[in-house]
């Protein structure tokens, strides 16, 4: 029962350097998210995709592009990392969308420096 | 203004306590979400409901349509409800995609 899994849990980067974050579901789940959360405040929206072959912009879309690969898999690309993208990312999945009870992935704490 | 408030925002009793968050809204919603984000980071959806109360546990959320506004209860609080607990709404002016969230209540129970 794995649930929503994300890779990697922890990551270091260099400003400038590009990485992928990779989120995978396996309940067959329609929408996908990924947040980020910086200390000491809320969850912040990214991107979300509504279902396979869709993706839009959520409240903080700059730096960041997103792949729906399939239904399982949605990961989030940083082209050229910044300081200011040092966060916790979560990816998050639900049946469909925000009536729809959400499940996350553990997290990935990214550091760029 | 946040569209979500939760009160209070920092919390501490002791443990066997009944502890209240409060969680208003401003939007129209189609379901309210109590999430608890545990002191490792990782986030568990404890509720979604569009109507009235859900008991889980020593957990209950209602939720009061008309007043905009939700309680999460605890009830014999133990340390290990330690933690935030975090509301969040979907609203159709958003296509029900988009939570809207608020800020998080930070929960300590004290042995």
């Amino acid at each position: 029962n794995a649930g929503v899994t994300q890779t990697p849990k922890f990551q270091v980067l260099k400003t400038g350097q590009s990485m992928t974050l990779q989120c995978a579901q396996d309940m067959n789940h329609n929408s996908m998210y990924w947040y980020r959360q910086d200390p000491g405040m809320g969850l912040r929206l990214i991107y979300y995709s509504a279902s396979e072959g869709t993706t839009d912009k959520g409240e903080v879309p700059n730096g960041y592009n997103v792949s729906r690969l399939n239904k399982r898999e949605f990961s989030l690309r940083l082209e050229s990392a910044a300081p200011s993208q040092t966060s916790v990312y979560f990816c998050a999945s639900s049946e469909a969308g925000g009536v729809t009870e959400a499940f996350f992935g553990q997290g990935t704490r990214l550091t760029v420096v | 203004k946040n569209e979500v408030e939760q009160s209070p925002q920092n919390l501490t009793a002791q443990e066997g306590e009944f502890i209240t968050i409060n969680c208003s809204y401003s939007v129209g919603i189609s379901a309210l979400h109590w999430l608890q984000q545990h002191p490792g980071g990782g986030i568990v959806s404890l509720f979604m409901l569009s109507s009235g109360k859900k008991k889980h546990g020593r957990l209950i959320a209602t939720i009061n349509i008309q007043e905009k506004h939700s309680s999460l209860h605890i009830t014999a609080s133990h340390p290990r409800d330690s933690a935030v607990y975090i509301c969040a709404v979907s609203s159709p002016m958003d296509s029900n995609y988009q939570l809207i969230w608020g800020a998080g209540t930070k929960l300590i129970i004290k042995p």
